[in-house]
């Protein structure tokens, strides 16, 4: 069964880094999310993303933060100068769009700690 | 906010069927009812959606009341895998793009 594939598993750097976190979605999908979780508390949604543009953005989404999908496969996430409050679980999602409801699917994460 | 109340905890012995309460009263008529589950620090999972009707497949059972203000989600057979946060969502029918709404959810154990 397809799936999202995430790089890297756990991203350790050092804070004012900037990072990028790497998703490959299920190919035939549309639609491409990120989401965080910060350790011990919900899921929360940061950006979604189609047709080459950003679709919908989070208050958490700032201007540190940004997406880009630079081929056909990979959606990557920049922070550009990471802080320690940006240490979390970051999980992209993936759906097919169209007609009825298609449901997101996730990948397993990059955990990233900031130093 | 997640339009969703869920209780934060629930225990299920092993080879019994785990029944998850979901409370969503203010739910409107272009919302679907989502079901997603996290293993310990995983990617969340989809088990399952409805709109309106019933649904089953491999995974569980989604059970909609006729009022749609609340539903369950029913894994028939609980094993010890099966262990983790199960998070009810309600989503807008849309074309595609509506981003999740992660509540709490509910913490099953399955005990053996």
């Amino acid at each position: 069964e397809p799936e999202v594939t995430q790089t890297p598993s756990h991203q350790v750097t050092q804070m004012g880094q900037e990072v990028i976190l790497r998703c490959v979605p299920i190919s035939n999908h549309l639609y491409f999310y990120w989401y965080r979780q910060i350790l011990g508390q919900k899921v929360e949604f940061l950006v979604s993303f189609y047709n080459n543009e950003i679709s919908e953005k989070s208050e958490i989404f700032d201007d540190q933060f940004s997406v880009e999908r630079p081929d056909g496969s990979n959606f990557t996430l920049k922070i550009r100068s990471t802080k320690l409050e940006d240490s979390a679980m970051y999980f992209c999602a993936s759906n097919r769009g169209g007609l009825g409801n298609q449901p997101q699917h996730f990948g397993d994460g990059t955990r990233l700690s900031i130093l | 906010d997640a339009k969703t109340t869920q209780p934060p905890s629930m225990d299920c012995a092993e080879g019994r069927a785990a029944n998850l309460p979901c409370n969503h009263s203010t739910i409107s008529g272009n919302e679907y009812v989502y079901w997603y589950r996290q293993i310990h620090s995983q990617g969340p999972q989809y088990i399952i959606h409805g709109l309106k009707n019933n649904e089953t497949n491999e995974m569980a059972s989604l059970i909609i009341t006729e009022d749609r203000k609340s539903s369950t989600l029913i894994l028939p057979h609980a094993t010890l895998r099966d262990t983790a946060v199960y998070y009810c969502i309600v989503r807008v029918d849309g074309s595609g793009n509506t981003p999740l709404v992660f509540g709490k959810g509910t913490r099953l154990s399955v005990i053996a």
